[in-house]
């Protein structure tokens, strides 16, 4: 079961491509967010998107170039990556505000991503 | 902003023992605090979660007390199993948005 799905589960590019990684969530939230998970290192919050609107970029750097065309869609544009971006990104979904069921935070399977 | 501190970083436990994780948090805004399940390659996955009008909640197996005063929360596993063994994120959250994560807890459950 998973609310929010993430295409492509695994992607290889190199250093000089472009590439997207695409997220959609059909659990009806108002906020999407990047997470970039890499080996034993903490979730770290890359974008925030409330009601399409991007309202936090934790000074990510800007070979990443995130879109959100509507609140059901995020998708994280990649150029000129460096092999140290190798990691999982994670998609997630929730609905901001008092009352809502649960106000929890539902996450993407992850894409795998090895810059080479 | 929010600041979150979860310990131990890895803990190893005999199959049926008890496992306890800590987090602390340090804004007293934060009021709802989740916990989240990561097994190896998999995504993170919501196990347990308590709001700031509760003391306590259990689970099954699984529970999660939460101490507003002292600003801090944990998860007690008990009758562990094998498959128990995952890494283990808390979280703190106002409203829902702006989820600030712990570190994790590497649990190793040995059979």
């Amino acid at each position: 079961e998973t609310g929010v799905t993430q295409t492509p589960r695994h992607l290889v590019m190199g250093m000089t491509n472009k590439k997207s990684l695409k997220c959609e969530q059909h659990l009806g939230h108002n906020a999407m967010y990047w997470y970039k998970q890499s080996a034993k290192k903490p979730l770290e919050l890359m974008f925030v998107y409330n009601f399409k609107e991007q309202t936090e970029n934790n000074s990510v750097p800007s070979r990443f170039s995130p879109e959100c065309p509507n609140s059901s869609h995020l998708f994280l544009h990649l150029h000129t990556l460096q092999p140290e971006d190798s990691a999982l990104y994670l998609c997630a979904s929730s609905q901001e505000g008092t009352g809502a069921k649960g106000n929890t935070i539902y996450f993407g399977e992850g894409s795998w991503l090895t810059v080479v | 902003g929010e600041n979150v501190e979860q310990h131990p970083s890895t803990l190893s436990v005999q199959e049926g023992d008890s496992a306890v994780i800590k987090c602390t948090y340090s804004d007293s805004a934060s009021n709802y605090f989740p916990w989240y399940k990561q097994e190896l390659g998999k995504r993170p996955q919501l196990i347990i979660d308590i709001r700031s009008n509760v003391g306590e909640k259990k689970d099954q197996r699984i529970a999660v007390t939460l101490n507003k005063t002292a600003k801090h929360f944990s998860l007690h596993i008990t009758e562990t199993q094998p498959e128990d063994s995952a890494v283990y994120f808390c979280a703190a959250s106002i409203t829902g948005n702006q989820f600030y994560f712990g570190t994790g807890t590497s649990l190793t459950v040995i059979p």
